[in-house]
């Protein structure tokens, strides 16, 4: 049964970047059928897609996020990343790793999120 | 800002029948980009209740049903017991903000 766990730190200063880590278990990173992404809830903006990768390294971001979020993947350890800079109070809310898969283009399963808050 | 536009609560006695709307737009759902409903439990991530408008994983009841007609969608609950109080959220695709798209969140409470 696939799995996803968040890690990474729960606050991060203004200006500083966030950094999060997925470890996939249960299924590979390498399956061709699958992207794997970010999504992140916040009390103010709902569910927002933050961007998927592939194995390969190819990305799909969301356009107002895009020049400040990274996605990459290491597949020797079956993990994939977030990156996003230059983070302010607005970026505070819990991030969930996703499946996201492509032929059906639903999100399944989530990991049980992660909340990052932004603070000085 | 979610496009997608659902009823912040809904609310119905045990075995009975709700419905929750998503309403979207001709850049989403108008546009024939599936729709899928996730259920969210009280301090859990979001799961997925029903794939490309009217599917149901394995595992989810068939009390759980879902629909999609021109520029909406809708989640059915019938004979709503008390463990399916949760928030519901819709999701869809826009072709405008080329982005995967969420609707704002129902509350459904079991009366």
């Amino acid at each position: 049964q696939l799995q996803l766990q968040e890690s990474g730190p729960g606050l991060v200063k203004p200006s500083e970047t966030l950094s999060l880590t997925c470890n996939v278990s249960g299924g590979s990173i390498t399956s061709s059928s699958d992207h794997w992404g970010w999504i992140r809830q916040s009390p103010g903006k709902g569910l927002e897609w933050i961007g998927d990768m592939y194995y390969s390294g190819s990305t799909d971001l969301k356009p107002s996020l895009k020049s400040r979020v990274t996605i990459s993947v290491d597949t020797s350890k079956n993990q994939f990343s977030l990156k996003l800079t230059s983070v302010t109070a607005a970026d505070t809310a819990v991030y969930y790793c996703v499946r996201h898969d492509l032929v059906g283009d639903w999100f399944d399963p989530w990991g049980q999120g992660t909340l990052v808050t932004v603070s000085s | 800002q979610s496009v997608l536009t659902q009823p912040p609560s809904v609310s119905g006695a045990p075995g009975q029948r709700v419905t929750i709307s998503c309403t979207g737009t001709s850049s989403n759902i108008g546009a024939n980009f599936d729709v899928h409903w996730f259920q969210q439990l009280p301090g859990t991530a979001p799961k997925l209740l029903i794939y490309n408008n009217n599917n149901r994983p394995s595992g989810v009841p068939d009390r759980f049903s879902g629909s999609k007609s021109g520029t909406s969608a809708s989640l059915a609950i019938t004979g709503l017991q008390a463990e399916d109080e949760a928030d519901y959220y819709c999701q869809s695709y826009d072709s405008s903000l080329s982005a995967y798209v969420f609707g704002t969140g129902t509350k459904v409470t079991v009366l």
